[in-house]
């Protein structure tokens, strides 16, 4: 299994709140993904990192902000929590073929509850 | 927008028997890949199956292969000698040779009967 942590595992906040997710990986791989997962939805991509200081948005970046200052790290930052951003965030790591050529390998979740 | 649809919400199968799980997908690319995921109850994401739109050969994994046809772009998942252990979740995505993001579609859920 690739090397993925996600923290935390789960998390109860506040609407309004700043909550801030963190994924680290030990496989030393240049790209790094935040989808979120809802009911009917199947995984949509938030926000995606190719390189340090490199990242672009994906498909529901709304309210959502990244940053990566090492390559084993890629934080997703929700500056001010809303009920819409429950959910189930999964972190995604590929290789250094990049693009989606290469298998994507997934974190195992945090499970976010936004009241 | 390109989509990736799975018009099977459920599905069932008998143990040791087999079961094919469908995905047709939209796309203007000539070059991209397809893969099919399974979410346990455990929510992990694992890899089960990857095919390149290049080549014509389908992919196999052990019991688990596609059946890929480009020009009606499908790309189906056979499960052969089902095990209690197949059941979960099974999402299907395809991936642009371009592009960082993959599409997925909204998933089958299968259930193994003992």
């Amino acid at each position: 299994d690739a090397g993925i942590t996600q923290s935390p595992r789960h998390k109860v906040t506040e609407t309004g709140t700043p909550v801030t997710l963190r994924c680290h990986q030990t496989e030393n791989h240049r790209y790094m993904y935040w989808y979120r997962q809802d009911p009917g939805h199947g995984l949509r991509l938030i926000h995606y990192s190719y390189g340090v200081k490199d990242t672009d948005k994906g498909e529901v970046s709304d309210g959502y902000s990244v940053s990566r200052s090492k390559t084993e790290d890629f934080l997703l930052t929700l500056e001010s929590a809303t009920s819409s951003q429950t959910s189930v965030y999964f972190c995604a790591i590929s290789g250094d073929s990049g693009g989606t050529g290469e298998t994507q390998y997934f974190g195992p979740g945090t499970r976010l509850l936004v009241l | 927008a390109q989509t990736v649809t799975q018009s099977q919400p459920e599905m069932s199968v008998q143990e040791a028997e087999t079961v094919t799980l469908s995905c047709t997908y939209d796309t203007s690319e000539s070059d991209y890949y397809l893969f099919w995921y399974k979410q346990p109850p455990s929510r992990q994401m694992i890899l089960v199956i990857r095919q390149e739109a290049y080549k014509q050969q389908n992919a196999t994994e052990n019991r688990f292969s596609v059946n890929f046809q480009k020009a009606a772009k499908s790309f189906s998942l056979k499960i052969s000698d089902s095990q209690l252990g197949d059941a979960a979740m099974y999402f299907c995505a395809r991936g642009g040779a371009g592009s960082y993001q993959l599409t997925f579609g909204k998933g089958t859920k299968l259930s193994v009967i003992p």
